[in-house]
């Protein structure tokens, strides 16, 4: 049963701190996206990957949010300096692109982050 | 640019009643269309989707949706709801970006409370 799975589940850091969170995609999935949940503003796509090339990452604050793909199982998303406005839930879904679009997304289970 | 327009933002039933939440979407080609689910504290799981073919799509627990063109509307339905679909419900459509790149944009989400 393949899953999209998210590191840590759960962070509490400082503001200021640098925060990195991992994301393994499901293998064969072409396609990587962040989101960003909180209760005021809902689900905000934040970045998103095909065949690791950044496609669209105007969702994030760019001055300090950053998204990489070091490789075709390791989706990453830095924070640097975290703020206490960066508290919510990041999730990572995956996909695969084929002729007629993006079949559906496979969500993980996120990572709580807190700023305090 | 797509869009996704969910009027209901939340929703409150008894067990036993019917569901339906509205969801309208804005993009001239070709779509491809989803309906997701957030059960509490979890993360966002694939209900149904349609590509192309019957309107009337079926999906998990229940669960259809209609696909009308001439309305740009994917409606969720459930003829009796359970105390075990409180959860939040997103609709998503998938089209082009302007960057010519395949995209998926979701709603603000529905929150449904059902009461035993």
């Amino acid at each position: 049963d393949a899953r999209v799975t998210q590191t840590p589940r759960h962070k509490v850091t400082e503001m200021g701190q640098e925060v990195t969170m991992r994301c393994q995609p499901i293998l064969g999935h072409n396609t990587v996206f962040w989101y960003r949940q909180t209760m005021m503003q809902g689900l905000e796509l934040l970045a998103y990957f095909r065949n690791r090339a950044p496609l669209d990452d105007s969702g994030m604050p760019k001055d300090r949010f950053s998204a990489e793909m070091p490789d075709a199982t390791l989706a990453t998303l830095k924070i640097q300096p975290s703020e206490p406005r960066d508290s919510a839930v990041y999730f990572c879904a995956s996909g695969l692109v084929r002729d007629r679009g993006i079949h559906e997304q496979y969500f993980g289970p996120g990572t709580r982050l807190t700023v305090t | 640019a797509q869009s996704v327009s969910q009027h209901n933002h939340h929703v409150i039933l008894s067990e036993a009643a019917s569901l339906e939440l509205g969801c309208n979407y804005s993009y001239g080609g070709t779509v491809n269309l989803f309906w997701y689910v957030q059960y509490p504290g979890q993360h966002l799981q694939l209900l149904l989707k349609y590509f192309s073919g019957d309107p009337l799509v079926k999906g998990i627990k229940g669960f259809e949706a209609e696909f009308i063109k001439s309305k740009f509307s994917f409606n969720l339905r459930k003829p009796s709801v359970q105390w075990s679909d409180t959860a939040e419900y997103f609709c998503a459509v998938n089209g082009v970006d302007s960057g010519g790149y395949q995209k998926v944009t979701f709603g603000t989400g529905t929150k449904l409370q059902v009461i035993p």
